[in-house]
């Protein structure tokens, strides 16, 4: 079946280090592949996403590039900030015939110190 | 756009009691609605996929007639934690999809619920 593996947390870091979380995934088919981030009590941000191989998305300087032969989706960010401390989460989203589920990784906290 | 807007944001009943949570999608039709369930520290579990006009699908292991799930709109799906106990304590989070980007789904921002 369809599974999501992220990298266990928390991950600290310093301001301006460089970030990387891994994420790998198994599946069925051709997914689309999605980072999320989640700030304290709130809800789910889309933050990039991939809808085939050798795509990269990006946005707010993170990137992510959807490496199909290693069935990865790493997420870096070349400095980090305070103000990107969150939970971040990989995400596939199933194929049609399976309902289109968002299928989530286990989520990595991120604590970015000044 | 793709605004998903919860209501209550955060709700505390009393041991059976029912509850009901809305999810509106502000800016756009929804034809596919989604609850998720989050612990703390823990990652989304989807609960139950709902379409308009028809019966949500549940999840293994969740209780259809415990978690009651409404879509009678594009517009709005609605949760209700019937006779609802302690262990029902917990962030729901509902997200929608609409028909033009079958991939992506917009969330939430959530509602905790407490029950004494």
């Amino acid at each position: 079946g369809n599974s999501v593996t992220q990298m266990e947390g928390p991950v600290t870091l310093s301001e301006e280090a460089f970030l990387t979380i891994n994420c790998t995934y198994t599946a069925t088919g051709y997914p689309s592949l999605f980072w999320y981030v989640q700030y304290p009590g709130e809800g789910l941000q889309l933050l990039l996403k991939a809808t085939k191989a050798d795509d990269k998305g990006s946005n707010k300087g993170f990137e992510a590039t959807y490496r199909k032969e290693t069935t990865s989706f790493h997420l870096e960010k070349g400095s980090v900030q305070v103000s990107d401390s969150a939970v971040y989460f990989c995400a596939l989203s199933a194929s049609y015939n399976q309902g289109g589920k968002l299928i989530f990784g286990q989520g990595t906290e991120l604590s970015v110190k000044p | 756009g793709a605004v998903v807007s919860q209501h209550p944001s955060r709700v505390i009943c009393k041991s059976g009691t029912s509850v009901k949570i809305e999810c509106r999608s502000l800016d756009f039709q929804a034809t596919t609605m989604f609850w998720y369930r989050q612990f703390p520290k823990q990652s989304l579990m989807l609960m139950a996929t709902s379409n308009e006009g028809s019966k949500a699908t549940y999840e293994q292991g969740v209780e259809k007639d415990k978690f009651l799930i409404n879509h009678a709109s594009l517009t709005l799906s609605t949760l209700t934690v019937t006779s609802a106990h302690p262990e029902d304590s917990s962030f729901y989070i509902c997200s929608a999809r609409w028909f033009r980007d079958y991939n992506e789904q917009f969330f939430g921002p959530g509602t905790r619920l407490t029950v004494l």
